[in-house]
């Protein structure tokens, strides 16, 4: 099966809230963690990334949180707009390899 | 544009014909990869290339499904007498030399069989 899944499938939030999104990973042996945005219809857009021996790691509105001992990784997203109602995806470099592996998605809606 | 270019964006097939699908990467990157999604599923891998080379096609259905990054062009996905079940969106990601995992992808391309 996955070795990435999230807990939620569907977010909702209300715009200028601060959103969490959860991510659970079982492979130990991944070092490298992406979260990517996608938009109905297009590509995956990198958000932000953070490699195992981090165990937080901030970006413009954005802040992953990871937490080895129970592979855990969450997206934390300041001041929800509009524009950021998407899927969002967490991603894994499966067992340190170039392989990325998936989770499912969760999809996040900002109400006005 | 800079970014990973991937044609055709809509690409329909009837049953048994081939699709050819085509990924220009980021300027200065040379590791490709593809990656096909289902509807309301996430990316699956299917293969990790540089040119001229495969690297890993663990995820690439044995029969029907080819990949190649020539020296010179884009890389090609071909997918041979496509079936129903092929129908997904494709996408292409690249990544630079000094890091593999940071992946930027295309828009992909849209499969449909009929």
């Amino acid at each position: 099966g996955e070795s990435v899944g999230l807990h939620l499938p569907t977010l909702s939030v209300q715009e200028g809230d601060n959103s969490i999104i959860n991510c659970a990973y079982s492979n130990s042996a991944s070092d490298y963690f992406i979260w990517y945005k996608q938009e109905s219809g297009k590509g995956p857009q990198f958000i932000i990334d953070i490699r195992s021996n981090m165990d937080k790691r901030q970006g413009q509105r954005v802040t992953v949180l990871l937490n080895k001992t129970v592979k855990h990784l969450s997206l934390q997203i300041a001041a929800t707009q509009p524009g950021d109602s998407a899927v969002y995806f967490c991603a894994e470099n499966e067992g340190g390899s170039e392989k990325l592996v998936f989770g499912k998605g969760t999809k996040l809606t900002v109400n006005p | 544009n800079a970014g990973v270019m991937q044609n055709p964006r809509h690409l329909v097939r009837r049953r048994g014909q081939e699709a050819r699908l085509r990924c220009s990467p980021m300027k200065g990157h040379s590791h490709v990869y593809w990656y096909r999604q289902l509807p309301e599923e996430g990316l699956k891998f299917m293969v990790y290339l540089q040119k001229e080379n495969i690297i890993d096609e663990s995820g690439m259905p044995k029969e029907r499904f080819s990949a190649e990054f020539p020296k010179e062009g884009p890389s090609i996905l071909r997918i041979q007498q496509v079936v129903r079940g092929d129908s997904a969106a494709y996408f292409c990601a690249s990544s630079g030399d000094r890091s593999y995992y940071e992946q930027y992808f295309g828009p992909g391309t849209r499969l449909t069989v009929t």
